[in-house]
């Protein structure tokens, strides 16, 4: 069975810090890994995805997030947080041989102005 | 172009009561997700359809159980609500497994 583990329950920062987010998911096959970003009072919205290809993606709002197979990690990163960054965030990992989404526990980023 | 929606946005139920939840998804898309978030956790997966089908199935009792419609639509039914059922329940649409989901915003349900 696959899990993710998300390391750090709240992270409060001040705007214009760098923010890093450590995930880490346990499966060795091969996988599609996702961070999804929840704002208050709204829906869960996709911030980047890696299917295949550069272990580097790039997703909105300036957030990136690296894939490091050997580790089993995928980390979200944003060089400058903003205050309308504060939200809850979630990565999530999909193994091709399960097809089921599972996600970590969630990081709540609060960021003050 | 919608996206995923779903109803009703709230709903109260009593232990014992059966509830059934309604989402629509996003346009294109054939397949279709259902997650339970709890307070403070990450969704978790209770199943997913296509093709009419149940094709995945998460850690959940039979007490959940669901359906695809011919228009991709799906129902979420749950019989003999628990208090531990509260939660907001999402539902997430895609075009095949492994690729991305779309969440619509979800039913909160309060079991009293």
């Amino acid at each position: 069975a696959q899990s993710v583990s998300q390391h750090n329950h709240h992270v409060i920062l001040s705007e214009a810090a760098s923010l890093e987010l450590g995930c880490n998911y346990s499966y060795g096959g091969t996988v599609n890994l996702f961070w999804y970003v929840q704002y208050p009072g709204q829906h869960l919205q996709l911030l980047l995805k890696y299917f295949s290809g550069d272990p580097l993606v790039k997703g909105i709002k300036g957030f990136e997030a690296e894939f490091i197979k050997s580790k089993f990690s995928f980390n979200l990163r944003k060089p400058s947080v903003q205050w309308s960054d504060t939200a809850e965030y979630f990565c999530a990992v999909i193994s091709l041989e399960y097809g089921k989404l599972t996600f970590g526990q969630g990081t709540i980023l609060t960021v003050h102005p | 172009d919608a996206g995923v929606t779903q109803s009703p946005t709230h709903l109260i139920k009593t232990r014992g009561q059966q509830v059934t939840l309604r989402c629509s998804p996003k346009s294109g898309h054939d397949t279709v997700s259902w997650y339970q978030q709890a307070l403070g956790q990450g969704p978790q997966f209770i199943f997913q359809y296509y093709e009419e089908e149940e094709r995945q199935r998460g850690n959940f009792p039979d007490r959940f159980s669901g359906h695809q419609f011919p228009n991709y639509s799906s129902e979420l039914n749950v019989n003999a609500l628990l208090l531990g059922d509260s939660a907001l329940y999402l539902c997430a649409s895609s075009k095949t497994e492994g690729n991305e989901q779309f969440f619509g915003p979800g039913t909160r349900l309060t079991v009293l």
